[in-house]
């Protein structure tokens, strides 16, 4: 058990660019979930998936993010021109099944100039 | 919607000192309740959770009660110490849906 691992750690960028984040769950976790989190707030779920399928899509996620999770395991998320309110660390947890615990990456943290 | 409302801080105690940090909770249905915990420059990780009302959760001293009819899960310490200093994130789960998160309070233990 390596734990859940993301990539970059950190990622500097200038408004408009577009970005890539990865995320390696542990091994035999079905569920994986992105979140965000800002400087003095809890994580804010933006989406998950189950395998491959994407269940759930957070309102609050403008149609400029996108998450993908090709065969069940890594996953990444992408921002296409990006703003600075994008800035922000990105987190992704897993876990082995519904309503189990959830096994959090360090994060990504995004600045966007 | 769910949510988690926990008490806003930061919480500034002296060593040894009681710790109690507030949470409630909404939900249309039977959630699991955890906290989570934040070191300084980690990533978050589970604390302690319970599943079912009336259980209560416990690891390193800390203890919260899942208390359905005040709809709480507060956390505390009997005597907390320098290397608790952290934030700490009270969530909660249903069945079919994901997880929602506090806000977090921040706890400082001076020596």
């Amino acid at each position: 058990d390596t734990g859940v691992s993301q990539d970059p750690r950190h990622k500097i960028t200038k408004r408009g660019q577009n970005v890539t984040f990865r995320c390696d769950p542990i091994s035999e976790h079905n569920r994986l979930y992105w979140y965000r989190q800002t400087l003095g707030q809890g994580p804010e779920f933006l989406t998950y998936f189950q395998n491959e399928a994407q269940l759930e899509k957070s309102r609050l996620l403008s149609d400029r993010f996108s998450a993908e999770r090709p065969k069940g395991s890594f996953s990444t998320l992408e921002i296409q021109r990006t703003e600075q309110g994008d800035s922000a660390m990105y987190l992704c947890a897993s876990s082995h099944y519904e309503g189990e615990k959830l096994f959090f990456g360090s994060g990504t943290q995004l600045s966007v100039l | 919607g769910d949510s988690v409302t926990q008490m806003e801080g930061p919480v500034t105690l002296s060593e040894e000192a009681f710790l109690t940090i507030n949470c409630t909770y909404t939900a249309t249905g039977y959630p699991s309740l955890f906290w989570y915990v934040q070191y300084p420059g980690e990533g978050l990780q589970l604390l302690l959770k319970a599943t079912k009302a009336d259980d209560k959760g416990s690891n390193k001293g800390f203890e919260a009660t899942y208390r359905k009819e005040t709809t709480s899960f507060h956390l505390e310490k009997g005597s907390v110490q320098v290397s608790d200093s952290a934030v700490y994130f009270c969530a909660l789960i249903e069945t079919g849906n994901q997880f929602y998160f506090g806000t977090g309070t921040s706890l400082t233990v001076i020596p």
